[in-house]
Parts: structure tokens; C-alpha cells; sequence
């Protein structure tokens, strides 16, 4: 089993459609999570930053996390053509010195 | 702020021919140093990460060696490349249990 399943799409949505983003884990001890943006041909960009369970929200996106579920989610409202690109999730542990990613998911917003 | 600079955006190699790919960061000291490779279409694959100068983590022994000369700055190399080698080489940075911070990243073609 691998340590973080993501599916990997792709998701074609139209323009203005709420998207939902997830991945699941397997390791209990991870704290920290993560979503990633990837244009093509570009390096990952840095989305959104948990620490441990609850919501958080920036702008248009808001992340989740249910530790109980080993669950994580990443929500984009009113999507836009500008988002459509690899969404990564990945996630660590205090003190790990290495990060989990999902394998991305990769969306498409329609105009 | 901190900055990460990753050099050559693109390359193009013969097989059998030496590689080097060089990564620095900015505005940080003693940073967790990271290289990933991403094949078309994949997730990303963790090759070497580094805790500190000398200090090297092999995670796919392969045709590749990483070094870490100075504090700031990590290198990727090979003796000899192979076809497989192709692809999208990508140096990230993280410190004390932040997210990884991700490089523009170098396309590899090995012809």
C-alpha cells in the first residue's frame, strides 16, 4: 500500500464549478500537509500549509483535514481557466526528514 | 526572503555523457536540501536529500550522486547518463518542519 493515494484524474470541470481535491494516507504519525500547484513545465507551488486536523482557508481555496478518516481535501470555489493545472497533496511528520506526495490530480477548467 | 535557484531550465544530453544540475538557495541557513525527479505524466520521485553540508540520503540507488559542498547549495551529477535519465529534475528546501519550497526545475532529454 502506498503511503498517500491520490487520484490522479483528469477532472474537467466547466468555469465558476466548485472543485474537490483529495487524498488519502495510511502513516498516523503524519502532521503536516500540504497542497501543491503545478503549472506544466514548471516546479511545484506552494498552495496550502495544515498543521494537524481542521480547515483552513485562503481566498477562493480551503484545505481539510480528518485525521480520524487519514483524509485530506483541498476545496477551489468559483473555479477559473487560470486554475487549471497538477494538484499535488503531500504530507510529513515532526522531525521526518522526508515528505509523502500524492501522485496529482490533474484538473482542467473549462471557460 | 528565501529564494531557490535551480540551473539549467533545459538540457539536452547524449548518452554516456557527464551530468551536473546545480541548486541554491537564499536567505536561509542550514536548510534540509532536497532532489526530486518527475517522469511525464508522474508523481515525483525522491533521489537524495541532505541534512547538512557532506551529509547525503540516497533513496533509489541508480546512475546518479548527489554532493553538498557548501551549505546552500546541492548538486546532481552523473558519469554517465542513460536514456532512462530523462526528465523533469526538480531541488526543493525546507527548515525546522516548514513546507518544502520547490525550484523552477531542469527538463533532461538523454538522446
Amino acid at each position: 500500500q502506498k503511503e498517500v493515494e491520490q487520484d490522479p484524474g483528469p477532472l474537467s470541470v466547466p468555469e465558476g464549478a466548485i472543485v474537490s481535491l483529495n487524498c488519502t494516507y495510511s502513516n498516523s504519525a503524519f502532521q503536516y500537509f500540504m497542497w501543491y500547484r503545478q503549472y506544466s513545465r514548471k516546479g511545484p507551488e506552494l498552495l496550502m500549509y495544515t498543521y494537524s486536523s481542521g480547515n483552513k482557508e485562503d481566498g477562493r481555496f480551503t484545505a481539510q483535514v480528518d485525521k480520524s478518516s487519514k483524509y485530506i481535501s483541498l476545496f477551489i470555489r468559483d473555479s477559473q481557466p487560470s486554475d487549471s493545472a497538477t494538484y499535488l497533496c503531500a504530507m510529513s511528520a515532526p522531525n521526518f526528514n522526508k515528505f509523502y506526495f500524492g501522485s496529482g490530480t490533474k484538473l482542467n477548467v473549462k471557460p | 526572503s528565501q529564494t531557490i535557484h535551480q540551473w539549467p531550465a533545459t538540457l539536452v544530453q547524449p548518452v554516456g555523457s557527464p551530468l551536473s544540475l546545480e541548486c541554491t538557495v537564499e536567505g536561509t541557513s542550514n536548510p534540509n536540501l532536497y532532489w526530486y525527479r518527475q517522469a511525464a505524466g508522474r508523481g515525483l520521485q525522491l533521489l537524495f536529500y541532505s541534512v547538512g553540508i557532506g551529509q547525503i540520503s540516497s533513496e533509489v540507488p541508480q546512475n546518479l550522486s548527489a554532493s553538498r559542498p557548501q551549505d546552500r547549495q546541492f548538486i546532481l551529477s552523473s558519469k554517465k547518463l542513460l536514456l532512462s535519465d530523462s526528465g523533469f529534475y526538480l531541488c526543493a528546501w525546507t527548515k525546522n518542519n516548514s513546507p518544502l519550497h520547490f525550484g523552477n526545475g531542469t527538463r533532461l532529454t538523454v538522446t
